[in-house]
């Protein structure tokens, strides 16, 4: 079974730019959450979509979205890019059905460096 | 509230010594909660995980305590090695808000060989 994939792994990009982050899930998962991970710091929630509505949304402003495709694939956009937005992007994929099939399994992730 | 506290935020143990990570919540409709180990340049996978009927969970090394009255869980690693240093988070699943997983802030673990 072909793990959670991110794509590109690796991006740079200027202030003010927009940059759009790609996760496809593990097949049959329904649920992708995106996360932002900076040195020293945990895993800060930006949202889950779920049959491509979204669930969840943490604390992040309008500048982050996201969307989710028919078949599962989420996309992930920020727009006028901030130096503070460069971090690592994760993706985790679950089955996402309620109670069950919570365990997240994650993508290696991107690097977004702004610059 | 949901948070999940973590604690220490990094910890250094001999090579062969118990490493203890501890977390404490307090919203009662978590009713989940899993632990995960990422490696430099990895995302998180999910190391072990127990639900609230239970006290303790062991598999090999590492097992997990778990203390409902007092709203806490811990992580130990037993004989720990040099290849178990990573970072360590903790997280618990919350029934409030669609089974969101609420994640600790991390701990660095550092074993010393």
């Amino acid at each position: 079974k072909a793990g959670v994939t991110q794509t590109p792994r690796y991006l740079i990009k200027t202030r003010g730019q927009q940059v759009t982050l790609s996760c496809s899930p593990i097949s049959g998962h329904r649920s992708v959450s995106w996360y932002q991970q900076t040195p020293g710091q945990g895993l800060q929630f930006l949202f889950e979509y779920f049959s491509e509505t979204q669930r969840n949304k943490g604390n992040f402003p309008g500048r982050f979205s996201g969307r989710q495709f028919s078949n599962s694939r989420s996309e992930m956009n920020v727009s006028t890019l901030e130096l503070g937005d460069s971090a690592l992007y994760l993706c985790a994929s679950s089955f996402g059905q309620g109670a069950q099939g919570t365990e997240a399994f994650f993508g290696q992730g991107t690097r977004l460096t702004v610059v | 509230q949901q948070q999940v506290k973590q604690s220490p935020q990094s910890l250094i143990v001999q090579k062969g010594g118990i490493s203890i990570i501890n977390c404490a919540y307090e919203n009662t409709a978590f009713d989940y909660f899993p632990w995960y180990q990422q490696f430099p340049g990895k995302g998180p996978a999910l190391l072990i995980a127990i639900r609230p009927d239970v006290s303790e969970k062991k598999e090999g090394r590492f097992t997990i305590s778990f203390n409902k009255s007092a709203k806490q869980f811990s992580l130990h690693i037993m004989d720990s090695q040099p290849g178990d240093s990573a970072t360590y988070f903790c997280a618990a699943r919350s029934r409030d808000s669609n089974y969101q997983l609420i994640w600790g802030a991390g701990t660095k673990l550092i074993i010393k060989p």
